[in-house]
């Protein structure tokens, strides 16, 4: 069946780094991709989302870009900040949006 | 964004009780809700998928009966958790969508249940 895999955390950055989620992907056909975020406390929330390859998906300084030859959609941003501490999920899914596959998530926590 | 709520945020049972769990979409009509589970440091499994005014159609290795869905209004839907035991316990979010495709899941915050 489909899955996702994504690094393990915790990541630990300090303010201002680079930040690399990697996440790759195992789907028959044509899947589109997400990225969720989880503050403390609160739902799950879309934080971009890719539907066919190729595409890039950007928010909040947040990319993502569909890659199909390497079944990756790996979330980057260039400077992170104290405020994206958070659990970043990793999702596939059907082209209907309805059957979400999650990655186990990945903890990245922000250092001032 | 849309907003989704759950109640209640926790709870605590004894073995062999029943436990619901509500899912309301507050400012938007869901015509289909999903249940997930989250065990500690793993991802999300999509449980059932509910649709208003019909069955639910759960994901294989779901039993049905244990895990009871209801999706009554285009605003509720409630998960019964029977005669919970203790690995029953876990954290429980819902996901409500309008209708149409590719229109975006929003999450509850989830409810944590323990059985004791």
């Amino acid at each position: 069946g489909d899955s996702v895999t994504q690094m393990e955390g915790p990541v630990t950055l300090s303010e201002e780094a680079f930040l690399t989620i990697n996440c790759t992907y195992t789907a028959t056909g044509y899947p589109s991709l997400f990225w969720y975020v989880q503050y403390p406390g609160e739902g799950l929330q879309l934080l971009l989302k890719a539907t066919k390859a190729d595409d890039k998906g950007s928010n909040k300084g947040f990319e993502a870009t569909y890659r199909k030859e390497t079944t990756s959609f790996h979330l980057e941003k260039g400077s992170v900040q104290v405020s994206d501490s958070a659990v970043y999920f990793c999702a596939l899914s059907d082209r209907g949006g309805n059957k979400l596959v999650f990655g186990a998530g990945t903890i990245l926590r922000v250092k001032s | 964004g849309a907003v989704v709520s759950q109640h209640p945020s926790w709870v605590i049972c004894k073995s062999g009780t029943s436990v619901k769990i509500e899912c309301r979409s507050l400012d938007f009509q869901a015509t289909t809700m999903f249940w997930y589970r989250q065990f500690p440091k793993q991802s999300l499994m999509l449980m059932a998928t509910s649709n208003e005014g019909s069955k639910a159609t759960y994901e294989q290795g779901v039993e049905k009966d244990k895990f009871l869905i209801n999706h009554a209004s285009l605003t509720l839907s409630t998960l019964t958790v029977t005669s919970a035991h203790p690995e029953d316990s876990s954290f429980y979010i819902c996901s409500a969508k309008m209708a149409g495709d590719y229109n975006e899941q929003f999450f509850g915050p989830g409810t944590r249940l323990t059985v004791l």
